[in-house]
């Protein structure tokens, strides 16, 4: 069964600095990943997604990822976060058939000014 | 943003009382989800659906059902409501699968509370 793990629950990061985030997968197969985000009280948006190709994605809100499957990981960089970026974030693994997603339990990222 | 919405979108009830949760899009697609969001856990998947009258089971569907009788509605029923699905509930929908696949979209969820 496929599963995902993001290591760090809460990370504080001062406002400018740059964010690092975590994600490790394991699944048989080739995976789909993916990380979005929740701003408090919302839904959940997509940052990018990784089916193939190119390991590194880039994707909205200056974040990008990349994959390697020697390390069975997924992470998410920001090279200068911003207050707004203050947000859960999560990472999947996605499966084709059923088009199902397994999510990891989130990092909560807090912006210090 | 897709178009997806919940109702209610705040609920409180008793023990033991039936409840139900609507999810309606307006983007014609054809994969539905029905999720569960507890601290901790992420999002867990409860019940699924590839098409009109057609659903399965995710990995937290004890408890509940669900139905799709159109393909802009999907419900989710709670038969009788205990302390333990006291959760945010969130929709999605996507428009692929059974072999290729595409991002989900997510609805702004359903705060319930079961006291």
């Amino acid at each position: 069964a496929q599963s995902v793990t993001q290591p760090d629950i809460h990370i504080t990061v001062s406002e400018g600095a740059s964010l690092e985030l975590r994600c490790n997968y394991s699944y048989g197969a080739t995976p789909y990943l993916f990380w979005y985000v929740q701003s408090p009280g919302q839904g959940l948006q997509l940052l990018l997604k990784y089916f193939s190709g190119d390991t590194l994605v880039q994707g909205i809100k200056g974040f990008e990822a990349e994959f390697k499957r020697s390390q069975s990981s997924f992470n998410l960089r920001k090279p200068s976060v911003h207050w707004s970026d203050a947000a859960e974030y999560f990472c999947a693994v996605g499966k084709a058939a059923g088009n199902k997603l397994t999510f990891g339990g989130g990092t909560r990222v807090l912006v210090k000014p | 943003d897709a178009g997806i919405t919940q109702s209610p979108r705040h609920k409180v009830t008793e023990t033991g009382t039936p409840v139900t949760l609507r999810c309606h899009q307006t983007e014609n697609h054809r994969y539905m989800y029905w999720y569960r969001q507890d601290p901790g856990h992420g999002l867990r998947l409860i019940h699924y659906s590839y098409g009109v009258k057609d659903t399965d089971k995710g990995e937290v569907s004890d408890g509940y059902s669900v139905s799709r009788s159109k393909t802009e509605d999907f419900l989710l029923t709670l038969e009788s409501a205990t302390s333990s699905q006291t959760s945010v509930y969130f929709c999605a929908i996507s428009d692929s699968g059974g072999g290729s696949y595409d991002e989900q979209f997510f609805g702004p969820g359903t705060r319930l509370t079961v006291l």
